[in-house]
Order: C-alpha cells, then sequence, then structure tokens
C-alpha cells in the first residue's frame, strides 16, 4: 500500500518563528499534493497544493517545496502565531485516491 | 458560500445497531469523498462517489459499510452491525471535478461525524 510519513510528529516554536514540517511520501506517481490543517474537532482545511511540474509554491505566510528526487515535502509557515497551532497533514495522489500522513501537531509557544 | 455539510456531528449507537452518516457536497461539487480517522491517525480513504456511481470503494471494509450517494439528496455512509472498532470520526470531502484535471480545485472537507458505539 501507499505510505505517506511525517518526519517529526510533534513541533514546538516560538510565536513569531518560522516554523517547517515536512512530509516524505512513498509514490513516485503522485502528481499532486496538498497541505491541510486540522484544528482540534474540525475537518482538514485546505492550506497549499503543489503539482510534480513545481518544486516551489507560495501562498499567505506559507510555502511548500517539492523535492521529487527524494519525494519529500515540506511546509513552511512565516512568523508563526497562536492560531497557527494544529495538526498538519500532508496528502498525495497519483490518481483519484488520495493518501494521507499521520500528521504533525504544531504548538505554537506565546 | 455553504461548505461541505455533515451529519449528525455527533453519534452514538450500540454494538449491533447500524449508523448513517450524511454528507452534502458543496454547491456545484459532484464528487464526494469519504474518509475515516482514528485518534491520533491520518485519514485513511474509504470511498469515492459521483452522482449515482461509486468510483473507488477500495478503502471500504468488504463487510457491513456501504456507501452511496443518489441523483437527489445528500452521499450516505451506510455502517450495519456496527462494533466498537468502528469508533471514529467520519469526514466527507467534495470536489467539483477529477482532482487530477486542475492545480485550482482541489477537495473540501465537512466537519466530520464522530461515531461512538458503545
Amino acid at each position: 500500500g501507499e505510505s505517506v510519513g511525517l518526519h517529526l510528529p510533534t513541533l514546538s516554536v516560538q510565536e513569531g518563528d518560522n516554523s517547517i514540517i515536512n512530509c516524505a511520501y512513498s509514490n513516485s506517481a503522485s502528481d499532486y499534493f496538498i497541505w491541510y490543517k486540522q484544528e482540534s474537532g474540525k475537518g482538514p482545511q485546505f492550506i497549499i497544493d503543489i503539482r510534480s511540474n513545481m518544486d516551489k509554491r507560495q501562498g499567505q505566510r506559507v510555502t511548500v517545496l517539492l523535492n521529487k528526487t527524494v519525494k519529500h515535502l515540506s511546509l513552511q509557515i512565516a512568523a508563526t502565531q497562536p492560531g497557527d497551532s494544529a495538526v498538519y497533514f500532508c496528502a498525495e495522489t497519483p490518481g483519484n485516491q488520495f493518501y494521507f500522513g499521520t500528521g504533525t501537531s504544531l504548538t505554537v509557544i506565546p | 458560500n455553504a461548505g461541505v455539510m455533515q451529519n449528525p456531528r455527533h453519534l452514538v449507537r450500540r454494538r449491533g445497531q447500524e449508523a448513517r452518516l450524511r454528507c452534502s457536497p458543496m454547491k456545484g461539487h459532484s464528487h464526494v469523498y469519504w474518509y475515516r480517522q482514528l485518534p491520533e491517525e491520518g485519514l485513511k480513504f474509504m470511498v469515492y462517489l459521483q452522482k449515482e456511481n461509486i468510483i473507488d470503494e477500495s478503502g471500504m471494509p468488504k463487510e457491513r459499510f456501504s456507501a452511496e450517494f443518489p441523483k437527489e439528496g445528500p452521499s450516505i455512509l451506510r455502517i450495519q452491525q456496527v462494533v466498537r472498532g468502528d469508533s471514529a470520526a467520519y469526514f466527507c470531502a467534495s470536489s467539483p471535478l477529477l482532482l487530477a484535471a486542475t492545480s485550482t480545485d482541489t477537495q473540501y472537507f465537512g466537519p466530520g461525524t464522530r461515531l461512538t458505539v458503545l
């Protein structure tokens, strides 16, 4: 089966610092990747996506980097805020089905 | 614009009962996905449906679980004869198109139904 894993299950950062959340994926055929944020008791919320023909994509305060050579995805959050505290999932898809990692729990320390 | 809606938000069932979970996709979305999430775990794909069609049910347990997305009305995930191991959060997501078709349209999740089996 597919596997999408995260290098760090938990991450604590000081408010105002930058956060980097990493993700490894296993399927070379995956061509679309998404980062989701999930707050306690809520459904996953789309943050940013990237296609395999790109290696970097920027949003508001977030950047996703894709390294297809080593099948690695990262999410960078600039100037992390308390509201960023949540579990972050990466997801990959080679087609119709998405595969999610376990998630990284980000805690922002005021 | 209303997002993906799921009901009930919380559902308690005794072992052996049936659970019905409903999902109304976002307006204009014709594709629905169901996922299961156990505590401290990621989302596990269960089934992908279009209106009146099951496209991919490779993640669905072979017994007791079924899903439908009728022409009219919400998508239903049905769990018969529930067991304690079915306790989980069940999330529905919808998208307007096949996800591979575009990089701007992705799947949007509902708030989930938390099923507790006593």
